[in-house]
């Protein structure tokens, strides 16, 4: 079983579209969460934090559930510049491991 | 602007010749990382420097050398490079390792192997 594993898509929505992504993760121990977006051929960008309590960052909102190991990120009101691959990233203070990542086509 | 700057942005060498990627920052960040990344797949973590203390992963070839004279750069060796280690070649930083850190990446090397 893969350390951190996504859904690699890809996922094709219309504009205006919500759009939602989970994550697994296998260590129980792991401290830190993050989403990053990477464009093709660009480098892993962050775009958010994922806290226990959930949280959000305008159009995105990020969960955490600790119990089932799993993280998930909630696009609302996709745009066209949304489309992109999100990476999934968990981190255990010493450990970094990035998931393999869930291309996301948003069209007009 | 560029806070985590990698230099050069496209490198071809050829089979077997030794080849340096650079990476600099200006962020004062404690840690610095070097991660492989191929096609549809993710990034690969092959070392990082906390401070001057060097921390290589199991799974990375010796093939595989890092050098951090100081804070501002760090240096990727690939000492005989293979055909199977063309992939992009990513540098990031984090101001420290442990809760909520999150990493900040530079461009990226493209590296071609003739």
């Amino acid at each position: 079983r893969k350390e951190v594993e996504q859904d690699p898509g890809p996922f094709n929505v219309p504009e205006g579209a919500t759009v939602a992504f989970n994550c697994t993760y296998s260590n129980s121990a792991s401290q830190s969460f993050f989403w990053y977006r990477q464009d093709c051929r660009k480098e892993p960008k962050l775009l958010m934090s994922v806290y226990s309590s959930g949280n959000e960052d305008g159009r995105f909102t990020a969960q955490l559930n600790r119990a089932s190991q799993y993280i998930s990120l909630l696009i609302r009101d996709s745009k066209l510049s949304d489309s992109a691959t999100y990476l999934c990233v968990v981190d255990g203070g010493f450990k970094t491991i990035f998931g393999a990542g869930t291309r996301l086509f948003v069209k007009a | 602007d560029a806070m985590v700057i990698q230099n050069p942005r496209y490198q071809v060498t050829q089979f077997g010749k030794p080849v340096t990627l650079s990476c600099s920052q200006t962020l004062n960040h404690n840690v610095m990382y070097w991660y492989q990344q191929k096609s549809s797949q993710a990034p690969k973590l092959l070392f990082h420097y906390y401070d001057k203390d060097f921390n290589n992963e199991a799974d990375t070839p010796d093939n595989f050398q890092s050098r951090r004279p100081n804070t501002s750069f760090c240096f990727l060796d690939i000492r005989s490079p293979g055909l199977g280690d063309a992939a992009m070649y990513l540098c990031a930083t984090s101001r420290d390792r442990g809760r909520d850190q999150p990493q900040h990446f530079g461009d990226g090397t493209r590296l071609s192997i003739l």
